[in-house]
C-alpha cells in the first residue's frame, strides 16, 4: 500500500542541523510533487516545503528560506529536508506527505519529531 | 502567506449538523479549485477528506461534504458522530508553488 516514512528526528541545540527523510513506497515516486508540513506541539498544521516531481523547482516557507532545503533521490524513492541554523520556533512533528493531481496532500507520514533545545 | 480563518472551535451533538468555515482571499481559497480539508485525531497524522473543493477522499463517509461561495470554503458534517470529534484544517494552494493552511478548527461532539 501506499506508505510514507519519516526518520531523521530529534533533539538538538539551537544553531545545529539536522536532516530528516522520507521514505516512499506503494507508488511511483517519481511522478509526484512532494511536501513537508509541520506542527508545533498544540499548534496548527504549517506548510514548510515542497519539490517538483523531478526536483527543478522548490520552495519553501518564508521563516524557513535560507536554512531549510529539500531534495529528493527519486532512485531511492527518498525526500530530504536539510534544516540548518535551527531554532527554537522549529520545534515541532515533521510531516512528508504527496502531492495528488488536485494539490491535495494524501497520504501522510506519521511524522517525526524535532525538539530545538539549549 | 497568512493562515486561513476558521473558527477555533464548533461543537453540535450526535445527529446534528456542523458547519466549518475557511476564509481567505482571491489570491488563495478563492483563486484555485484547490481546497481540501484535513481530519486529525490526538497524536496521529492528518487524514484527507474532502479535494478539490468538494470531492470525498476515498473511504470518507457521505456525512462529510465541502463547498465554496467566493473565498470562503466550508466543510459540513451532517449527522454528527462521536468520532467525528477532532481537529479539522483547510488548506488551499495560493499561486507559485505557495500553500496555506487553515489555523484549524477543534470539532466536538457534546
Amino acid at each position: 500500500q501506499v506508505q510514507l516514512v519519516e526518520s531523521g528526528g530529534g533533539v538538538v541545540q539551537p544553531g545545529r542541523s539536522l536532516r530528516l527523510s522520507c521514505a516512499a513506497s506503494g507508488f511511483t515516486f517519481s511522478s509526484h510533487g512532494m511536501h513537508w508540513v509541520r506542527q508545533a506541539p498544540g499548534k496548527g498544521l504549517e506548510w514548510v516545503a515542497v519539490i517538483r516531481y523531478d526536483g527543478s523547482i522548490e520552495n519553501y516557507v518564508d521563516s524557513v528560506k535560507g536554512r531549510f532545503t529539500i531534495s529528493r533521490d527519486n532512485s531511492k524513492n527518498t525526500l530530504y529536508l536539510q534544516m540548518n541554523s535551527l531554532r527554537v520556533e522549529d520545534t515541532a512533528v515533521y510531516y512528508c506527505a504527496r502531492e495528488g493531481p488536485q494539490a491535495e496532500f494524501d497520504p501522510w507520514g506519521r511524522g517525526t519529531l524535532v525538539a530545538v533545545s539549549p | 502567506q497568512s493562515a486561513l480563518t476558521q473558527p477555533r472551535s464548533v461543537s453540535g451533538s450526535p445527529g446534528q449538523s456542523v458547519t466549518i468555515s475557511c476564509t481567505g482571499t482571491s489570491s488563495d481559497v478563492g483563486g484555485y479549485n484547490y481546497v481540501s480539508w484535513y481530519q486529525q485525531h490526538p497524536g496521529k497524522a492528518p487524514k484527507l477528506m474532502i479535494y478539490a473543493v468538494s470531492k470525498r477522499a476515498s473511504g470518507v463517509p457521505v456525512r462529510f461534504s465541502g463547498s465554496r461561495s467566493g473565498s470562503t470554503a466550508s466543510l459540513t458534517i451532517s449527522g454528527l458522530q462521536a468520532e467525528d470529534e477532532a481537529d479539522y484544517y483547510c488548506y488551499s494552494y495560493a499561486g507559485n508553488y505557495n500553500y496555506v493552511f487553515g489555523i484549524g478548527t477543534k470539532v466536538s461532539v457534546l
